[in-house]
Formats: C-alpha cells, sequence, structure tokens
C-alpha cells in the first residue's frame, strides 16, 4: 500500500463546476499538507498549504485536512479552463524531512 | 517569492555520454536541495536529497554511481547523469528548500533527458 493514495483520473469538468480533490495517507506523522500544480512538461508550483487538520482558504481555492481520517482535499470554486492541470498532494512530517507525494490528478476544464 | 533556476530545460545526449543539469536558488539559500524523477503521467519519485556540504543521501534502488550529485554551495546543486541510456530518458525535476521553513520546498522548472 503506498503512503499516499490519489485518483489519477482523468478528471473533466465544465467551467463553472466546482472540483474537488482528495488523498487518503497512512502515515499518521504527517503535519504539513500541500498541494501542487503542474503544467504539461513544467515543474510543480505551490498551490495552497496547511498545517494539522482544518481548513484554509485562498481566493477560489480551499484546502480542507482531516487527520482523524487521514484525507485531505482540495476544491476549486468557478473553475477555469485555465486550471487545466495536474494537481499533486504533498506532505511531511516537518523538520525539513522528503515530501511524499501523491500520483497527481489530472484536470481539464472544458468550456 | 523563492525561485529556483533549472538548466537545461531540455538536452538530447547520445548512449554512452554523461549530462549534467545545474539547479539554483536564485534569492534564497538552500541548505536542502531534493532531485526526483518523473514518468508521463506519473508522479514525482523522490532520486536523493542533499545537504550543502554534505555527501547525498539516495533513495531505495537509485544507483549514486549513475546519478552523480554535488551541492557544493547553498545555491547550486547539480544532478550528473553519467554513461546515459535510452532508460534514463525522463523528465528531472530538482526542489530546494531553505533552512527552517516546513512548507518552502520551490521547484524548478525541470529538464527533459532524451537518450539516443
Amino acid at each position: 500500500q503506498k503512503e499516499v493514495e490519489q485518483d489519477p483520473g482523468p478528471l473533466s469538468v465544465p467551467e463553472g463546476a466546482i472540483v474537488s480533490l482528495n488523498c487518503t495517507y497512512s502515515n499518521s506523522a504527517f503535519q504539513y499538507f500541500m498541494w501542487y500544480r503542474q503544467y504539461s512538461r513544467k515543474g510543480p508550483e505551490l498551490l495552497m498549504y496547511t498545517y494539522s487538520s482544518g481548513n484554509k482558504e485562498d481566493g477560489r481555492f480551499t484546502a480542507q485536512v482531516d487527520k482523524s481520517s487521514k484525507y485531505i482535499s482540495l476544491f476549486i470554486r468557478d473553475s477555469q479552463p485555465s486550471d487545466s492541470a495536474t494537481y499533486l498532494c504533498a506532505m511531511s512530517p516537518g523538520g525539513g524531512n522528503k515530501l511524499t507525494f501523491g500520483t497527481g490528478t489530472q484536470l481539464k476544464v472544458e468550456l | 517569492g523563492a525561485v529556483v533556476s533549472q538548466h537545461p530545460s531540455w538536452v538530447i545526449c547520445k548512449s554512452g555520454t554523461s549530462v549534467k543539469i545545474e539547479c539554483r536558488s536564485l534569492d534564497f539559500q538552500a541548505t536542502t536541495m531534493f532531485w526526483y524523477r518523473q514518468f508521463p503521467k506519473q508522479s514525482l519519485m523522490l532520486m536523493a536529497t542533499s545537504n550543502e556540504g554534505s555527501k547525498a543521501t539516495y533513495e531505495q534502488g537509485v544507483e549514486k554511481d549513475k546519478f552523480l550529485i554535488n551541492h557544493a554551495s547553498l545555491t547550486l546543486s547539480t544532478l550528473t547523469v553519467t554513461s546515459a541510456h535510452p532508460e534514463d530518458s525522463s523528465f528531472y525535476i530538482c526542489s530546494a528548500k531553505a533552512g527552517g521553513d516546513n512548507y518552502g520546498y520551490t521547484f524548478g522548472s525541470g529538464t527533459r533527458l532524451t537518450v539516443v
């Protein structure tokens, strides 16, 4: 079993839809949770980050962490074609340790 | 914000030759750098972690003699793929992190290596 599980998709939604992306994990030591967006043939860029459990909102994006269920989510409201990319969840115990990534979910927002 | 510059963005080389990829942190000191490999439509696979002035720590299954990593300064790390073969063709991405920041993993734009 992988430490971090993420549905690879592809996920196709119409413009304006609310998108829900999720990851589950098995390592209870993970404290820091991140979402990265990666466009084709580019490096990942940090989108959202949260510490421990709770919600965080930034514009159209909301990140949620439920440590009791070992489940994290990223919500995208009013999705746009420019949101089409691969979204990777990542997490670490902190202290400069390496990130553990999910496989990434490919999202396509269609006009 | 933090910027990591990775060069070259793409390279084609012949089998048996070596290729060097550079990763520079432009506006911060990177105490730790990570090197990843990514296959099409797959996630990032960590190859090694390097701390400035120390030997790199390689992940299980990664040949340290084939993938040479040097992190001689706080702003530069290099990955050299030695005696490259077609199966080494992949997308290589570096990430740099300043000390004390639990979220500050900044990624380079990646290098697409094709070995012919």
